[in-house]
């Protein structure tokens, strides 16, 4: 059973630029959650989805991010117009319950 | 909202030595506390959990104990080993129908041969 998988690994991306991070929850999971880990930080939770829906969004920043999980194929966490500041490593977990179990993380840097 | 603190931020021990972490939480309501290992470089990994209806929870050599009371709950490592060295965090959440999960910022621990 494949665990949860997330692409790229790592990501570039210049000021202003637009950053895609995709995620695909463990085979049967429907719930999943996205969180962003600054260096040296613990993570902090941004959003969570269910399929078609956003359930909470109380972690994300209000301008440029955005999240879907659609009916077909893998969540995406969208990043509009990078500034440096958002350079972290992003985590997507997926769960059926109370345990969630994490992806590798895309680590993206903005130059 | 939820509040973790987690101490220490490092610990150093020497292999076969034990290496106890500890987190509290501020909300009385949170029911799970899972915590994670995290390697460099790779997605945090669950080892252990407990939820509020147990005091103790033990597998091989790794432990976690709960004081619901005081609000505050600790990972035990016995025999450690070098492999065991990575950042620990622990989490906490309520069983709301979901389960965001509210992170400590981290113990990273050095296991020295």
């Amino acid at each position: 059973n494949a665990g949860v998988m997330q692409n790229p690994r790592h990501l570039v991306r210049r000021r202003g630029q637009e950053a895609r991070l995709r995620c695909s929850p463990m085979k049967g999971h429907s719930h999943v959650y996205w969180y962003r880990q600054l260096p040296e930080e613990g993570l902090k939770f941004m959003v969570y989805l269910q399929k078609e829906n956003i359930i909470d969004e109380s972690g994300m920043p209000k301008e440029r991010f955005s999240a879907e999980f659609p009916k077909e194929g893998p969540s995406i966490l969208r990043i509009q117009q990078v500034v440096r500041g958002d350079s972290a490593a992003y985590f997507c977990a997926s769960s059926l319950g109370n345990e969630q179990f994490f992806g590798p993380g895309t680590r993206l840097t903005v130059l | 909202g939820e509040n973790v603190e987690q101490h220490p931020s490092t610990l150093s021990v020497q292999e076969g030595d034990s290496a106890v972490i500890k987190c509290t939480y501020s909300d009385s309501a949170s029911n799970y506390f899972p915590w994670y290992k995290q390697e460099l470089g790779k997605g945090p990994q669950l080892i252990i959990d407990i939820r509020s209806n147990v005091g103790e929870k033990k597998d091989q050599r790794i432990a976690v104990t709960l004081n619901k009371t005081a609000k505050h709950f600790s990972l035990h490592i016995t025999e450690t080993q070098p492999e065991d060295s990575a950042v620990y965090f622990c989490a906490v959440t309520m069983n709301s129908g979901y389960s965001t999960l509210t992170f400590g910022k981290g113990t990273m621990l050095l296991v020295s041969p």
